[in-house]
């Protein structure tokens, strides 16, 4: 069972709002990656980091940001929510080698 | 443009029988296939494949690399209501993992 987690699971906000999308796994891998995913539609990368103080951009434009201070720590941030963020973002980790965990995923509702 | 592509897009099948699920990239630097199964909420991992030609196996599905050709079949026999969900095929490359756009699988009882 994999050990990421993410917080909140599910949130509705107003437009404008700033909010950070919690992730945190404990299995000490340096690779994570933030997805978001629309309903019936593929996964797309947003942002990956491969260590401490290293965050890429990923394929998909996005307004968010992220950091990554602490290996087992890779928050996301909206500065300002808009109803186009609605979405599920999932949060995944892994080793070198190894296959992709993910976290619960969360689902945010902008209005 | 690294690339994977499922096929079909959705698929209807009765309890009891058997499904292949496709999967064909264009990648640079390949380094592993994966299947994936998302139900309501995250992925959940199925198989790993790196070499071409040895299948893997688990319970009632079974998946197959064919590095040659660029693809891999995702096969379920005996198929239940439980299978029903959308199966993703991910690509390794270096650092990043390119995912398909699934296959929806419903299993009518």
């Amino acid at each position: 069972e994999a050990d990421i987690y993410q917080t909140p699971r599910y949130l509705v906000i107003g437009t404008g709002k700033k909010i950070t999308l919690e992730c945190s796994q404990t299995m000490g891998h340096d690779k994570m990656y933030w997805y978001q995913q629309d309903p019936g539609m593929e996964l797309h990368l947003i942002h990956y980091s491969y260590g401490v103080n290293s965050t890429e951009k990923g394929d998909l434009s996005s307004e968010s940001t992220v950091s990554r201070i602490r290996t087992e720590h890779f928050p996301l941030t909206l500065e300002s929510a808009r109803p186009s963020h609605t979405s599920q973002y999932l949060c995944a980790s892994s080793e070198y080698t190894g296959e992709l965990f993910f976290g619960e995923g969360s689902r945010l509702t902008v209005l | 443009e690294d690339k994977v592509v499922q096929s079909p897009l959705s698929l209807v099948v009765h309890e009891g029988d058997t499904v292949t699920l496709n999967c064909s990239y264009e990648v640079t630097n390949f380094r592993s296939l994966l299947w994936y199964k998302q139900e309501k909420k995250a992925p959940t991992f199925l198989f790993m494949l790196t070499s071409s030609g040895i299948e893997k196996k688990s319970g009632r599905l079974s998946s197959i690399l064919d590095k040659k050709e660029l693809f891999s079949i995702l096969n379920i026999t005996a198929t239940q209501t439980g299978d029903s969900a959308v199966y993703l095929c991910a690509v390794r490359t270096g650092n990043q993992f390119y995912f398909g756009t699934g296959t929806s699988l419903t299993v009518i009882p």
